[in-house]
């Protein structure tokens, strides 16, 4: 277990639906980011928020928004679901939003929500 | 522009062999790391070893190691005495520093490795 836990873990819905994908960090983190991992386009960055505030933004389509609330838990918003959306979403978090003293600043992720749209 | 380049979809190696996975990297900023991560078929990123652009000596933590040249941007990871639990895609991703203070990893395409008994 990594600490970082997504629900639901599996989403069957339709095309032209709203789907929420929610995520709780590790103990402790402060950052969130959205990841979105499929066939052909690899993992992708969506979103990224730090202590409630978007820090940075990827590839996220205007149907997707996202947003991380004052218990630093994050939801992601996905609106006129297609079929092209089926793919699995990571959650990662971290202690910082830049890098740590070592440079690391390791992400942990969650264990992803597959989403497929029929 | 690609900026992680994992070149080898697809490894198999024996058990208790040594192997390499390929991974260079596109950056003109002086300062970035580069990380590994482990996807088995269960789906979870695992992280593996992470390598910072300023440190003198290659990253290892146990049987991973990071073989970093930085002057050919390349940082493979090296697994020793494969292990048949070693299946699995792996992923070789960088830092990239974003304005404002953030850092967001960018991930290659991963690498598929299969460890034969």
């Amino acid at each position: 277990d990594s600490g970082v836990t997504q629900t639901p873990k599996h989403l069957i819905t339709a095309t032209g639906q709203r789907v929420t994908l929610r995520c709780s960090p590790r103990s402790g983190d402060l950052s969130v980011y959205w990841y979105q991992q499929s066939l052909d386009q690899g993992l992708q960055f969506l979103i990224q928020y730090y202590n409630g505030e978007e820090r940075a933004k990827g590839n996220i389509l205007e149907r997707f928004s996202a947003q991380q609330f004052p218990d630093l838990h994050s939801e992601l918003n996905l609106s006129s679901l297609e079929l092209g959306d089926s793919a699995l979403y990571f959650c990662a978090s971290s202690v910082a939003s830049v890098a740590d003293s070592s440079g690391a600043n390791v992400l942990t992720f969650g264990a992803g929500s597959r989403l497929t749209v029929l | 522009a690609q900026k992680i380049t994992q070149t080898q979809p697809g490894m198999f190696v024996q058990e208790k062999e040594a192997v390499t996975l390929d991974c260079t990297y596109d950056t003109s900023d002086p300062s970035y790391g580069l990380f590994w991560y482990k996807q088995p078929s269960s789906g979870e990123m695992i992280f593996l070893i992470y390598q910072g652009s300023y440190d003198q000596q290659n990253a290892t933590e146990g049987r991973y190691s990071l073989n970093f040249q930085k002057a050919r941007k390349s940082a493979n990871l090296v697994i020793s005495a494969s292990q048949l639990g070693d299946s699995a895609m792996y992923f070789c991703a960088m830092r990239e520093d974003r304005s404002g203070g953030s850092y967001i990893p960018t991930f290659g395409r991963g690498t598929s490795l299969i460890v034969h008994p």
